[in-house]
């Protein structure tokens, strides 16, 4: 079985200040790990990825993640914050578990302040 | 390139009656999720279709919803007879590969059960 959580619905930063986002996983196979974006009004639009490899995985609009075995964790970052980042961040596990299903978080909604 | 398409955006009706909402992926896109995103909390996963035939369908609440994948093109999700708690936001996604997990999503359709 597959699971993700997601700790904070909301985080609020200062523009150009750090942003951390948290994403632990539970995950039975070798885990692909996924943050997908939700602006206002738009589908989800991937981020970035991790399937295998390196474990710091860089995305769109300066974001990176961290793949994290022993913490079980996926956390996003992106070292300052922009006006535009504003939006709701979900973290995603999915895996070969003899199929395949993408099982997402709860959501953290970021709020930039100016 | 079109992206994934949604029908209708937003649909409001009455508890006991029927809503169809329609989903057009990506061209050449093989695969289509179904998700479902209930009061701001996680987007859990419906069905997957490749091509016409249903995949997965795990995670498809009960009998009253009936999804469908003619001729391997758009799908539709029907929900009848609709009760309160089916309101929420329902994405389709699509991919063209099954075990990437990178998901191709369009902007949902809100369905409110009064």
């Amino acid at each position: 079985a597959q699971s993700v959580t997601q700790l904070g619905s909301h985080v609020s930063v200062s523009e150009g200040a750090l942003v951390l986002l948290r994403c632990n996983y539970s995950s039975s196979v070798p885990p692909y790990l996924f943050w997908y974006v939700q602006y206002p009004n738009q589908g989800l639009q991937l981020l970035l990825k991790y399937t295998t490899g390196a474990t710091l995985v860089k995305g769109i609009n300066g974001f990176e993640a961290e793949f994290k075995k022993s913490e079980t964790s996926f956390h996003l970052t992106k070292p300052s914050a922009h006006m535009s980042d504003a939006a709701e961040y979900f973290c995603a596990v999915g895996g070969n578990t003899g199929g395949f299903k993408t099982i997402f978080g709860a959501g953290t909604r970021l709020f930039v302040k100016a | 390139e079109a992206g994934v398409t949604q029908f209708p955006s937003h649909s409001v009706i009455e508890k006991g009656q029927t809503v169809t909402l329609r989903c057009d992926p990506i061209s050449g896109h093989d695969n289509l999720y179904w998700y479902r995103r209930v009061m701001g909390k996680e987007i859990k996963f419906l069905l997957h279709f490749v091509k016409e035939s249903k995949q997965d369908e795990s995670g498809m609440p009960n009998n009253r919803f009936l999804a469908e994948r003619t001729g391997g093109t758009y799908s539709t999700l029907k929900v009848q007879p609709a009760e309160l708690e089916d309101s929420g936001v329902y994405f389709c996604a699509s991919s063209p590969n099954w075990n990437t997990g990178e998901l191709f999503f369009g902007e949902g359709s809100r369905l409110t059960v009064l």
